[in-house]
C-alpha cells in the first residue's frame, strides 16, 4: 500500500495557461475524490468518481474545470484558462467504495497562478 | 444545507494538559460526522468517525469525540496532549443522502512546552 500519490506537488503558471494534475489512488479503491483547499479554509468538495463514472460535480467546478478517470484507476484534473483565484491546494482522496468508508488523502498539488 | 462550524481557529495548550476542539453542525436530517487531522507537510488522515451506535467514538492517538444530537455538536477531546499532536484538525459532516463530505475551516492546535 503506497498511499495516494499526486503529481506534480507544486505548479506555478501564468494566468490564462492550462494545467493538468494527476492523482493515483490506492490500488483497488473504487472511489476517487477531488477537493480544493485555500488558505485558512477546510477542503471543499469538487467532484468524485465511482470507478470511471463521474457521479457528482460541485457548483465550484466551473466549465473551465474538467476531471476524468478513464480506466477507473488514476484521475486527472484539468483547469483551462487559469485565473488567479484558482490558486489553491488541490487534494485527491480515494476510498474502497462503500459509502462513508475512510477517505485516504494524497499530499496535494499546490497551484500558484501569477 | 448542512454546514460545519469550528469556533476556534487556533487553540494553544500546554503539553500534557487536556484539550477540547469544538465542532458544531447544522442539519435537519441524519448526519455522519468525522474528524480529520493534517500534520505539518502531510496529507489529511482520519482520526475518527461517527456513523451510528455509541455516541462516544474513540479514534487514533488517544483522541475521542462525543456526538451530541441535542446540541448538534461533535467535540474532539484528548486527556493529555503531546508535542506530536501539533497539527490542524478538521471536523466534517456528511448527509445520509449525499456522498460528499463538508469540512469545517479547521482548528490549529499549538502545543506549548
Amino acid at each position: 500500500d503506497t498511499g495516494v500519490s499526486q503529481d506534480p506537488r507544486h505548479k506555478i503558471t501564468k494566468r490564462g495557461q492550462n494545467v493538468t494534475f494527476r492523482c493515483d489512488p490506492i490500488s483497488e479503491h473504487n472511489r476517487l475524490y477531488w477537493y480544493r483547499q485555500t488558505l485558512g479554509q477546510g477542503p471543499e468538495f469538487l467532484t468524485y468518481f465511482q470507478n470511471e463514472a463521474q457521479l457528482e460535480k460541485s457548483r465550484l467546478l466551473s466549465d473551465r474545470f474538467s476531471a476524468e478517470r478513464p480506466k477507473g484507476s488514476f484521475s486527472t484534473l484539468e483547469i483551462q484558462r487559469t485565473e488567479q483565484g484558482d490558486s489553491a491546494m488541490y487534494l485527491c482522496a480515494s476510498s474502497p467504495g462503500t459509502r462513508f468508508e475512510t477517505q485516504y488523502f494524497g499530499p496535494g498539488t499546490r497551484l500558484l497562478v501569477l | 444545507a448542512q454546514s460545519v462550524t469550528q469556533l476556534d481557529s487556533q487553540v494553544p495548550v500546554f503539553e500534557e494538559a487536556p484539550v477540547e476542539l469544538r465542532c458544531n453542525y447544522s442539519s435537519s436530517v441524519s448526519v455522519y460526522l468525522f474528524w480529520y487531522v493534517q500534520y505539518p507537510n502531510q496529507g489529511l488522515q482520519l482520526l475518527l468517525k461517527y456513523l451510528s451506535g455509541s455516541t462516544l467514538v474513540k479514534g487514533i492517538n488517544g483522541f475521542e469525540a462525543e456526538f451530541n444530537k441535542s446540541q448538534t455538536s461533535f467535540h474532539l477531546r484528548k486527556p493529555s496532549v503531546h508535542i506530536s499532536d501539533t497539527a490542524e484538525y478538521f471536523c466534517a459532516v456528511a448527509l445520509d443522502r449525499d456522498d460528499k463530505i463538508i469540512f469545517g475551516k479547521g482548528t490549529r492546535l499549538h502545543i506549548l512546552p
